[in-house]
């Protein structure tokens, strides 16, 4: 079964400080997605990393994929309020196009 | 910006009957998913769907659950005798040829079995 950890469950932190969420695994993913999901709604895709020691940014969020294609993080610079959601990885085997998901980390960040 | 969209929002029906949610993908996709979510629990694959047949289904995906490509538009998920338990959020998603696993989500339909 391959499983995708995502670290923290929960974090809750001041505006203006900086956070990594962590998502590993013991399988190697051909891709690795990070999505924001908002109560009620469909995950929003934030990124796509495809090579291994990839590194993307969006703005504020770093995201980068291990060298290895296992793991992958996400990092937010100076988080603001409107960064407060649920952030998800999902992952891609090579074998077929189904993703693996995270359990998420709920994100609050207060003013 | 084009996205996918879901019908109905919210689908209340009684244990036993047969439910039809309905998903139109982005118009240039080839690939289409259905995946869903159990209240607090992680999303789920459920079928992916492509060139018109089942590419890959889940233990989910039993012969309760089918899905079909009516017309040109629409993406369809079935479920003939709906249990308390396929409760959730069902999401539909699409990708292009050629970057399957970056999949575009709609916002849903959450079924309710009673």
């Amino acid at each position: 079964t391959q499983l995708l950890e995502q670290s923290p469950q929960f974090l809750s932190i001041q505006e203006g400080e900086n956070l990594t969420v962590y998502c590993n695994s013991s399988s190697v993913f051909s891709s690795l997605q990070w999505y924001r999901q908002e109560p009620g709604e469909g995950p929003v895709l934030l990124v796509t990393v495809v090579t291994g020691g990839e590194v993307k940014k969006l703005k504020r969020l770093t995201f980068q994929f291990g060298d290895a294609r296992k793991d992958s993080s996400l990092h937010i610079t100076a988080a603001q309020p409107g960064d407060t959601g649920l952030y998800l990885c999902a992952g891609a085997l090579s074998s077929n196009y189904q993703l693996i998901w995270g359990a998420g980390t709920k994100l609050i960040i207060k003013p | 910006e084009p996205e996918v969209t879901q019908t109905p929002s919210h689908q209340v029906t009684q244990m036993g009957q047969e439910v039809i949610l309905r998903c139109v993908p982005i118009s240039n996709h080839l690939y289409f998913y259905w995946y869903r979510q159990i209240l607090g629990q992680k999303v789920e694959f459920l079928v992916s769907f492509y060139n018109n047949e089942i590419s890959e289904k889940s233990e989910i995906f039993d012969d309760q659950f089918s899905v079909e490509r009516p017309d040109g538009s629409n993406f369809t998920l079935k479920i003939r005798s709906t249990k308390l338990e396929d409760s959730a959020m069902y999401f539909c998603a699409s990708s292009v040829l050629g970057r399957a696993y970056e999949q575009f989500f709609g916002p849903g339909t959450r079924l309710t079995v009673l």
